[in-house]
């Protein structure tokens, strides 16, 4: 069962906030978060394993809660680079491979 | 570093051929993953080949196979095509899935 996420599509202006869920009725391993941009390969965002850790690069950064099955992506300050389909991905195992990935939420950042 | 590159990028296919898909993984990296991603939606995981051995399938029926070569590149072989099959096939490869996956642009199978 694919993990589900929202909201299902979101448009922000150049500088604000966003936050994308993504929640499982299975357990969570691990997480990972893609970026892709129309006619372009999903690009790794980053991966968070269980511990209930969290993570970020530059103004982008996740949250993982194995015990609610939730991780949320956070977007701050978005620049326009950011307009792209966010996925989030379930590994089964500890290995963090064979993803289930969730359906995606659209962003769209205008200027 | 070269990425992950799949062959061909587009191709149309009629309803009851076979196809073969092409990928070859980024440098260094031993495991393969292939995904379908039907359009508007989430890649969905086929299988995945470690060191030239199939060791993880998704839900899709036995006419979906693949082999990874010596040199880690992979393909994707697809019987019977069914109309259904029309979709985007992603190929990924990662030295760990730990480490996150680098995916290819994608093949474009169109079946008529």
């Amino acid at each position: 069962q694919q993990p589900v996420q929202s909201p299902q599509a979101v448009i922000l202006r150049e500088g604000e906030d966003a936050v994308i869920n993504c929640s499982s009725s299975k357990a969570l391993y691990s997480v990972h978060w893609y970026r892709q941009k129309h006619g372009e390969a999903p690009v790794f965002l980053m991966i968070l394993l269980k511990g209930g850790e969290q993570k970020g690069h530059d103004k982008i950064s996740a949250s993982f809660n194995e015990k609610k099955q939730q991780s949320s992506l956070y977007l701050t300050a978005s620049q326009l680079s950011y307009s792209g389909t966010y996925f989030c991905g379930s590994s089964p195992n500890n290995a963090g491979n064979m993803l289930t990935f969730g359906g995606g939420t659209r962003l769209m950042v205008k200027p | 570093e070269t990425g992950v590159t799949q062959s061909p990028t587009h191709l149309i296919k009629t309803r009851g051929q076979q196809v073969t898909l092409r990928c070859s993984s980024q440098s260094g990296h031993n495991t393969v993953s292939w995904y379908q991603q039907a359009l508007g939606q989430g890649p969905q995981f086929i299988f995945q080949y470690y060191r030239e051995e199939e060791n993880g399938r998704g839900n899709f029926p036995p006419r979906f196979s693949g082999l990874q070569f010596p040199n880690y590149s992979s393909e994707l072989n697809v019987n019977a095509l069914e109309l259904d099959d029309s979709a985007l096939y992603l190929c990924a490869s990662s030295l760990s899935g730990r480490r996150g996956y680098t995916f290819g642009s994608g093949t474009r199978l169109t079946v008529v």
